[in-house]
């Protein structure tokens, strides 16, 4: 079934640097693809999506560009804040479910 | 606009005790999950349903059962509780895949611990 490999972390910043994490997916055909964020003490929120290659999913700042020629995925920002501190979740649909990745833990220090 | 639901958000079980998790969704959902989030095991599925009284086991089915009676809810129950279903339980909901990929919305959690 469809997989993904998530970049585990955890990641610790200072506000204002550069955010990266890796995902590298494993599908039959082109699924479309999700960042997810979960925020201390609450339930995984959908950040960003993207539904075909070369498409650019962005919101709040983060982007992520589905490239199937890497079978890629990586959510970016470029500057980040202590309010970005969270896990964030890459998944992918697998037959009725979703498969996610371990989570990446991000801590933004000020 | 509600959203995903879930109750209670917290509690206190002693080992063998039973009880039930309730979800409920108001966004006319088809599919509805159940997953518990671990430290170091990320999520992991219990239980999911496709629609109204279907459901089907996920990677971690032992020890739960659930039910799927009305469109808008989706009941976990342990019949036994045990220390390691200790964990954050989290409900999701999404349309159903003939209307693509859809994302599946989730839960605030409900925190279980058993002693």
């Amino acid at each position: 079934g469809n997989s993904v490999t998530q970049m585990e972390g955890p990641v610790t910043l200072s506000e204002e640097a550069f955010l990266t994490i890796n995902c590298t997916y494993t599908a039959t055909g082109y699924p479309s693809l999700f960042w997810y964020v979960q925020y201390p003490g609450e339930g995984l929120q959908l950040l960003l999506k993207a539904t075909k290659a070369d498409d650019k999913g962005s919101n709040k700042g983060f982007e992520a560009t589905y490239r199937k020629e890497t079978t890629s995925f990586h959510l970016e920002k470029g500057s980040v804040q202590v309010s970005d501190s969270a896990v964030y979740f890459c998944a992918l649909p697998n037959d009725y479910k979703l498969s996610f990745g371990a989570g990446t833990t991000v801590t933004v220090r000020a | 606009n509600a959203g995903v639901t879930q109750t209670p958000k917290f509690r206190v079980l002693k080992t063998g005790q039973s009880m039930t998790l309730l979800c409920a969704q108001d966004m006319n959902h088809e599919y509805m999950y159940w997953y518990r989030q671990d430290p170091g095991m990320g999520l992991r599925l219990i239980h999911y349903s496709v629609g109204e009284g279907t459901t089907a086991k996920g990677e971690v089915p032992d020890g739960y059962n659930v039910s799927r009676l009305k469109k808008q809810n989706f009941l976990l129950g342990l019949e036994s509780a045990a220390p390691s279903q200790t964990s954050v339980y989290f409900c999701a909901s999404s349309y159903r895949r003939d209307r693509g990929n859809q994302p599946q919305h989730f839960g605030d959690g409900t925190r279980l611990s058993i002693l």
